[in-house]
C-alpha cells in the first residue's frame, strides 16, 4: 500500500463556488479523519468516520461542509458555497482499528478561495 | 478543555547542537500523547506514540519522554535533515472517537 492519497493536491476557486476533495486511505484502516490547518497552527480536527458511519463532527464545522464515506472506503469532503475564510490546507488522516492515535495523513489539498 | 502547548514556537540550533522541545497538555484521563514531524507543504508524519509516565520512545536521533503533565522530544546531534515543525498530540481516554488534541507545534532549523 502507498499510503494515504489526496485529490487534487491544490485547488484555486473563486468565492461563492462549491469545492470537493477526495482522500483514499490506507485500506485495511477503517478509521478516518479530516482535518484543516492554516499556516502556523496544528491541524483541527473536522470529521471523524468509523468504516462508512460519521461518528463525529467539530462544533466548528458549518453546515456548509460535508463529508461522506460511502462504502467505508475512499472520503470526499465537500465545501459549499466557499468564503476567503475556507482558505487552508485540508488533511486526511487514516488509522488502525487497534491503534487510532497513531494516524497516516495524507499530503493535503491545498484551497485558495480568491 | 483539552490544552496542548509546544515550545518553544521556534528554535535554531547548529549541527550537533542536541536540544530538547517541549509539550505540556491539559487533558482529563490522557489516553495517548502522540508526536508527529512535518515538512513544510506535507501532511505529518506520525513518530512517537506515549501512553504513560516514565514511558520513552527512541528512533534515530529522537527520543521522547513522558511525565503526568508534559512531554520532551530530545533530539541529539541533530542534523540539517531534522528541520521540520514537529507536532505533539493529546488523546482523551474515554469516549470511542479518539480525536487527538494538537498544538501549534515547534519549528525547528538545523544550519549546517
Amino acid at each position: 500500500d502507498t499510503g494515504v492519497s489526496q485529490n487534487p493536491r491544490h485547488k484555486i476557486t473563486k468565492r461563492g463556488q462549491n469545492v470537493t476533495f477526495r482522500c483514499d486511505p490506507i485500506s485495511e484502516h477503517n478509521r478516518l479523519y479530516w482535518y484543516r490547518q492554516t499556516l502556523g497552527q496544528g491541524p483541527e480536527f473536522l470529521t471523524y468516520f468509523q468504516n462508512e458511519a460519521q461518528l463525529e463532527k467539530s462544533r466548528l464545522l458549518s453546515d456548509r461542509f460535508s463529508a461522506e464515506r460511502p462504502k467505508g472506503s475512499f472520503s470526499t469532503l465537500e465545501i459549499q458555497r466557499t468564503e476567503q475564510g475556507d482558505s487552508a490546507m485540508y488533511l486526511c488522516a487514516s488509522s488502525a482499528w487497534e491503534e487510532p492515535g497513531e494516524q497516516y495523513f495524507g499530503p493535503g489539498t491545498r484551497l485558495t478561495v480568491t | 478543555e483539552d490544552q496542548v502547548t509546544q515550545s518553544p514556537e521556534a528554535l535554531r540550533l547548529q549541527e550537533g547542537e542536541s536540544s530538547s522541545l517541549n509539550c505540556s497538555y491539559t487533558v482529563s484521563g490522557l489516553r495517548g500523547l502522540f508526536w508527529y514531524r512535518q515538512d513544510p507543504g506535507k501532511g505529518p508524519e506520525f513518530l512517537f506514540t506515549l501512553y504513560s509516565a516514565g514511558e520513552e520512545k527512541e528512533k534515530e536521533r529522537l527520543k521522547a519522554t513522558l511525565t503526568k503533565k508534559e512531554s520532551f522530544l530530545h533530539i541529539t546531534a541533530p542534523k540539517p535533515e531534522d528541520s521540520a515543525t514537529y507536532l505533539c498530540a493529546v488523546q482523551k481516554g474515554s469516549g470511542g472517537s479518539y480525536i487527538p488534541t494538537f498544538g501549534r507545534g515547534t519549528s525547528l532549523i538545523v544550519h549546517p
